[in-house]
């Protein structure tokens, strides 16, 4: 069973800043590695899919990678706004199931 | 819209009393799921299922039934709910399985408490 941990839980950053959020898994015989957003009393979007093969993928301000050997993925935020401000998770897939971390949650001071 | 739905979104119920959490998606997707997210927990994975009449548990099945009949739906029932079933439930649909464009479609969540 995969455990997945997301460091820090909480991060304040001043706007313009870039940012890394971290998440971390036990095994690493994922099939993928998708990073998510929610907004609070909202559910969760997709950001990012990366798969097992992949090294890292981008998206706008947004760049995801992927170390599965180390069972290791980054998720970087090139110069923050506010309206970044939410609670990122992580998932894995293993098998036909996904295993999530519990999140970092995101401020964006203006 | 693509999109995902679930009713009721809020729900008071008292010990012991059935109740059934709706899910529909329009995306015409194989695979859905069911997760709950507790503080501090995280969302895991209650059930998925990977087509019609074809359901298996996730992390923590105990005290939840699904069903999935039709392609579009997929319920999730609370037989007896618990206190320790109060949570966030969020249903899920997943398209392009197995591919580079997998994306999970969240729906809003159903705040439950179990009193």
């Amino acid at each position: 069973k995969q455990e997945v941990t997301q460091i820090p839980a909480a991060l304040s950053v001043p706007e313009g800043e870039n940012l890394v959020l971290n998440c971390s898994f036990t095994d690493s015989a994922i099939y993928n590695l998708q990073w998510f957003r929610q907004d609070p009393g909202k559910g969760l979007t997709s950001l990012l899919l990366i798969q097992s093969s992949q090294r890292e993928q981008t998206s706008g301000r947004l760049n995801a990678s992927l170390d599965k050997s180390s069972g290791r993925s980054t998720l970087y935020i090139a110069a923050s706004q506010p309206g970044d401000s939410a609670t990122y998770l992580c998932a894995v897939r293993d098998g036909n199931q996904f295993y999530f971390g519990t999140g970092t949650s995101l401020t964006v001071i203006p | 819209e693509a999109q995902v739905t679930q009713n009721p979104r809020y729900l008071i119920t008292v010990t012991g009393k059935k109740l059934t959490v709706t899910c529909s998606q329009n995306m015409n997707h194989e695979y859905m799921s069911w997760y709950r997210q507790d503080p501090g927990l995280g969302l895991r994975q209650i059930y998925y299922s990977m087509n019609v009449e074809v359901t298996d548990k996730g992390d923590v099945p105990e005290g939840y039934k699904v069903s999935r009949k039709e392609k579009r739906n997929f319920p999730l029932i609370l037989e007896s709910p618990s206190p320790n079933q109060t949570s966030l439930y969020f249903c899920a649909s997943t398209s392009g399985l197995a591919g580079s464009q997998e994306t999970q479609y969240f729906g809003p969540g159903t705040r439950l408490l179990v009193l």
